[in-house]
């Protein structure tokens, strides 16, 4: 049963252009989602984090917002370029339930120049 | 900057081989974490800890043990390897407050 789905496997974006993933989650217990950024051959490093007091958080070109009645969030990234091109994972948390993550299956972003 | 190492980046061993796959983080992290990672599964955690000598399983413990003798080291075990053993396993750490986590560069184990 997965807690954290990410339904699309890829995505392709032209430079420039606005990439959105997309994460849906099922487990009400989860009041903090983070979203990783993994390239080939390397550990993941941390991109952005919500709490669910919040319905959104930027950061730079990066923006997560969190639709806690549909489960649903979403990391946007204004303007993509090139070495966005990796892998994300979305992952889910809870600060009083547990302290480890439920991570997605990942969505591999490809930046075309 | 957090720091989290796992010495063996590539191996190669042999079906029923028992493996070690370790790993020490420098930030004085209470939690350690292992997961594998696996093409369409995404991160799945296999064991995790919250102190010394403590261990916790997660989603897929199965074949795995692990141990933790120190607060900095987390050492994954795979008591007779199979096949079906072939991934990426990454190491993480945070802090008692923190669900914010930090991984590895990750070892690539393939299984023959």
């Amino acid at each position: 049963d997965q807690q954290v789905k990410q339904n699309s496997p890829s995505l392709s974006v032209q430079e420039g252009r606005i990439s959105i993933l997309n994460c849906d989650y099922t487990n009400s217990m989860f009041d903090y989602f983070l979203w990783y950024k993994k390239y080939p051959a390397e550990g993941p490093t941390f991109l952005i984090s919500i709490s669910s007091i919040k319905d959104k958080n930027e950061d730079g070109r990066f923006t997560v917002f969190l639709n806690k009645s549909a489960k649903h969030l979403s990391l946007h990234i204004v303007p993509s370029q090139p070495g966005d091109s990796a892998v994300y994972f979305c992952a889910a948390g809870s600060f009083t339930w547990a302290r480890q993550l439920t991570f997605g299956s990942g969505t591999q972003l490809t930046v075309l120049p | 900057d957090v720091k989290v190492t796992q010495s063996s980046r590539y191996l190669v061993k042999r079906t029923g081989e028992k493996v070690f796959l370790e790993c020490v983080q420098d930030m004085d992290h209470e939690n350690m974490f292992w997961y594998r990672q696996d093409p369409g599964l995404g991160l799945r955690l296999i064991y995790f800890s919250y102190d010394v000598k403590m261990k916790e399983k997660g989603d897929i413990p199965e074949g795995y043990s692990v141990s933790r003798e120190k607060k900095e080291r987390f050492s994954l075990i795979l008591e007779s390897a199979s096949t079906n053993q072939t991934s990426m396993y990454l190491c993480a750490s945070s802090t008692g407050g923190s669900n914010t986590i930090y991984f590895g560069e990750g070892s690539w184990l393939t299984v023959v």
